[in-house]
Formats: structure tokens, C-alpha cells, sequence
């Protein structure tokens, strides 16, 4: 079976640009997350779908930064403009929940400089 | 949010039993205890999750007490290959605090 493919590995912009990184999800796997993760530290969520919905993006800074789920399956987050503070890794999660175990699979991440 | 609470670094030899202990304090009923582990330049990989007493499977053990306050992730016989940093996670499905990584314990096991 194969993983969570993330796309690309790596990125290096100069700030103010425009940056996009894509997500293709296990097959059958209904709830996708986008969580960005700082040099020593655990991973932060951004965004959270149910399908095609954004059930939780609370902690998704709006200004700047965007997602899309199209049709259920592969999503896009992108950041525009992009600012130094956002060099980081974004990591990709996928589940299929089963009652309330809900076990997340990740790809490698998009691991993102600004120059 | 609930919060765990790890040691910030362990260290260990190769050949010996490993044990990482969580504290989760404000733990609901419903809640799971789910530890995953993370490689440099990788995402995060699920190890083990439970509920009560004691799971096991091909790669590691947890112990959980009737209290369910704290959780002991027991991984026997260390190699090199295990120098990780460990997360953990409790929560329900959905919830926002099963989602809530933390810092992790960074897991060094020497030669």
C-alpha cells in the first residue's frame, strides 16, 4: 500500500514570494491534516479535512495562508506571500477513522527555506 | 488543551530495555493513548496506541495503570536504529488534544 506522498521535498523561495506544497493522501483515507513543524519541536496543525470540509483551521494563519481539498483526495496548502518565519517543515497526515483510534499515517514533508 | 508531559531526552545503550514515560493528568474517559516516533527528515510513524492495562505488539509495550494518568512506552532490546524522537498523544478521534504533539522525548541510544 502506498504512503502519504507529499510534493515537493524540498523548497527554497525568497520571502514575499508565493509557495505551494502538494498532499496525496493513502487511498480511502477520508480525513487529511496539514501540520507545520519547527526545527526541534513536535508538529503543529494547521488544518484539519473531513473529506472535502475544513473542520478545523483555527490555527491557520488566514492572511496568508490557504488550502484546498479538492473532490475529497489530494490537497494543496499554500502560503503567499511567504515570510522568513515560515521556513520550516510542513508534514502531510492521512486517517481513516475506526471509532475513536483515529491513527495518522505522514509523509516526509515539504521541508520550506526563505531566503 | 490537555497537555502531556515527557522527559526532554533519554539516553541508552544498545541491547537494553528502554522505558519512556508520559504523564497525562487530565486524561477523559473516552480518550486513547496513541505513541508515535519520528526520524530526522521523516514524518512522524505510528508505534502503538491503547486504552487500559498492557498492549504489545512486533516492536514495543505499553503499560497503562488503572488510572490511566500516566503511560510507560517499553521498547526492548535498543539498537542504534531506535535513536528517534518519541511522541505522546492522547485523545479521541477528532479531538484537538489527539492531534497535540508536544516536544517529544529525543531517544540517543549508544553504541
Amino acid at each position: 500500500e502506498a504512503g502519504v506522498v507529499q510534493s515537493p521535498r524540498y523548497k527554497i523561495i525568497e520571502k514575499k514570494q508565493p509557495v505551494a506544497f502538494w498532499c496525496n493522501p493513502i487511498s480511502g483515507h477520508n480525513t487529511l491534516y496539514w501540520y507545520l513543524q519547527n526545527l526541534g519541536q513536535g508538529p503543529e496543525l494547521l488544518i484539519r479535512y473531513e473529506n472535502e470540509e475544513a473542520v478545523d483551521d483555527s490555527q491557520l494563519p488566514k492572511d496568508r495562508f490557504s488550502a484546498e481539498r479538492l473532490k475529497g483526495v489530494d490537497s494543496t496548502l499554500k502560503i503567499q506571500p511567504a515570510e522568513l518565519g515560515d521556513s520550516a517543515v510542513y508534514l502531510c497526515a492521512s486517517s481513516h477513522r475506526t471509532g475513536d483510534k483515529n491513527i495518522q499515517y505522514f509523509g516526509a514533508g515539504t521541508r520550506l527555506s526563505v531566503l | 488543551l490537555a497537555k502531556t508531559t515527557q522527559p526532554i531526552s533519554m539516553d541508552s545503550y544498545e541491547g537494553q530495555e528502554v522505558n519512556i514515560t508520559c504523564s497525562h493528568n487530565n486524561i477523559a474517559t473516552n480518550d486513547y493513548i496513541t505513541w508515535y516516533q519520528q526520524f530526522p527528515s521523516q514524518g512522524p510513524r505510528f508505534i502503538i496506541q491503547g486504552y487500559k492495562t498492557k498492549v504489545t505488539n512486533e516492536v514495543a509495550s505499553l503499560f497503562i495503570p488503572a488510572d490511566r494518568k500516566s503511560s510507560t512506552l517499553s521498547l526492548p532490546r535498543v539498537s542504534l536504529s531506535d535513536t528517534a524522537v518519541y511522541y505522546c498523544l492522547v485523545g479521541i478521534s477528532g479531538s484537538a488534544r489527539q492531534l497535540t504533539f508536544g516536544s517529544g522525548t529525543q531517544l540517543t541510544v549508544l553504541p
